[in-house]
């Protein structure tokens, strides 16, 4: 398996613009995060999917992110309209139903919004 | 909501010396997870802690989970400089076996001098 993967990898966009970023995570795995990772926050969940379904969204920070899963092996995560404060890396990871398992990385998608 | 608290932020070792990274949490944990991400890189899972006093062993990597289960610790023996990363605890939020709500430390970034 290719692991979870994320696209674009880098990111340049203007104040005001939507930012589309996207996951596949790893097959048969039924939970999806997105995370986002800055110096002075580390590493904060945003929301997670389990079967497609948004089961956690409170580290959502505002109504400028929106996420959405429309099947088992994609989903994105939007910012509309991006601030240069929404600058961070933002990592997407997947595990399976079962107890106790690992979390599965993808590489990122570093964002910077000027 | 369920913290989980890590320490130190930071720590500079010279190549050879031994290292520790703390994680505590005010409520009892069902399992702990460690993972470890390098410069530029994503976090990629090392292990996980599941009972009360367990130890567990990755070559120079020591990993303990507390007898009342709301700490942890790792602890690299003589560091080399392949070492060097962010290090970060991983706990359900709930302090539950949620699948979800992975909630992450602030990490301990450490760099080796040779």
């Amino acid at each position: 398996d290719a692991g979870v993967i994320q696209s674009p990898r880098h990111e340049v966009t203007e104040m005001g613009q939507e930012v589309t970023l996207r996951c596949k995570p790893i097959s048969g795995h039924d939970y999806l995060f997105w995370y986002r990772q800055t110096m002075m926050r580390g590493l904060e969940l945003l929301i997670y999917f389990n079967n497609n379904v948004p089961i956690d969204d409170s580290g959502m920070p505002e109504d400028r992110f929106s996420a959405k899963m429309p099947n088992a092996s994609f989903s994105t995560l939007k910012i509309q309209p991006s601030e240069p404060r929404d600058s961070a890396v933002y990592f997407c990871a997947s595990r399976r139903t079962e107890v106790n398992t690992e979390a599965f990385f993808g590489q990122g998608t570093r964002l910077t919004v000027v | 909501g369920q913290q989980v608290m890590q320490i130190p932020q930071y720590q500079h070792v010279q190549e050879g010396e031994d290292f520790t990274t703390y994680c505590n949490s005010s409520t009892t944990l069902s399992n702990i997870q460690w993972y470890k991400q390098r410069p530029g890189g994503h976090p990629v899972f090392l292990i996980q802690l599941v009972k009360s006093g367990e130890v567990k062993k990755q070559k120079r990597l020591t990993f303990q989970f507390g007898e009342a289960k709301k700490n942890s610790s790792l602890h690299i023996t003589a560091t080399q400089t392949t070492d060097v990363g962010t290090y970060f605890c991983a706990a359900p939020r709930d302090g539950g076996t949620s699948y979800g709500k992975l909630t992450f430390g602030q990490g301990t970034i450490l760099t080796v001098h040779p």
